[in-house]
């Protein structure tokens, strides 16, 4: 079975600076998907970034990136010039394709983000 | 888009009653997923539906959970009788069967409280 392992259950960062978030997976499957999720006070879970296994460059999205070690099965998430909105929780997530019907996420505990201005 | 839709938001009920919650996903989404977080637990996986027929409900704790999707805009997940140990966010998602578009979308959850 999968299974995502979040190590840092909390982690701090001031305003304006960068933080990196860990996730190590376990998987036996060589095409599957990680993405990260927000979970904000209001509990509506966002997606950040997603990274397809296949892809070698690292995925982006404004201040967010990863950086994703296939071989090491590491997934970590950081986030640049934090903003006092990223204060969240933040999930990995690892998704298997098959080609068919398996589209299960499997989740981390998640790591609870705090912003300090 | 609306986004996934959940109803209700809240919900409070006392031990022994019938819970019904309700889900509308993303037109055009044909995956529909049922979570549940708990602190404990964390986030679950309890069922998911393709063209909506059931494909995994091994995540369903008991049979006191079910779960329907009679629509391709509509789906209920439904606890009876319902226990304190229930209490917990569920939160539903879709997304499309789509290689390279398969991201869930979560509704914003129903907080259940059960007394």
């Amino acid at each position: 079975a999968q299974t995502v392992t979040q190590s840092q259950p909390e982690m701090s960062v001031q305003e304006a600076e960068t933080v990196t978030l860990s996730c190590t997976y376990d998987t036996s499957e060589s095409d599957y998907y990680l993405f990260w999720y927000k979970q904000p006070p209001s509990r509506q879970m966002i997606l950040v970034i997603r990274q397809e296994a296949y892809k070698q460059q690292n995925a982006t999205e404004n201040r967010f990136s990863v950086n994703f070690q296939k071989a090491a099965k590491s997934f970590s998430l950081k986030i640049s010039d934090s903003q006092l909105g990223d204060a969240a929780m933040y999930f990995c997530a690892y998704q298997i394709y098959d080609g068919g019907s398996n589209y299960k996420l499997t989740f981390g505990k998640g790591t609870l983000l705090t912003v300090n201005p | 888009d609306a986004g996934v839709i959940q109803s209700p938001r809240h919900e409070v009920t006392e031990m022994g009653q019938e819970v019904t919650l309700r889900c509308k996903p993303i037109s055009g989404h044909d995956y529909l997923f049922w979570y549940r977080q708990t602190m404990m637990r964390g986030l679950e996986l309890l069922i998911y539906f393709n063209n909506n027929v059931p494909i995994d409900d091994s995540g369903m704790p008991e049979d006191r959970f079910s779960a329907k999707m009679p629509n391709a805009s509509f789906s209920t997940l439904k606890i009876q009788p319902s226990e304190p140990r229930d209490s917990a966010v569920y939160f539903c998602a879709s997304s499309s069967g789509t290689k390279g578009r398969n991201e869930q979308f979560f509704g914003p959850g129903t907080r259940l409280t059960v007394l």
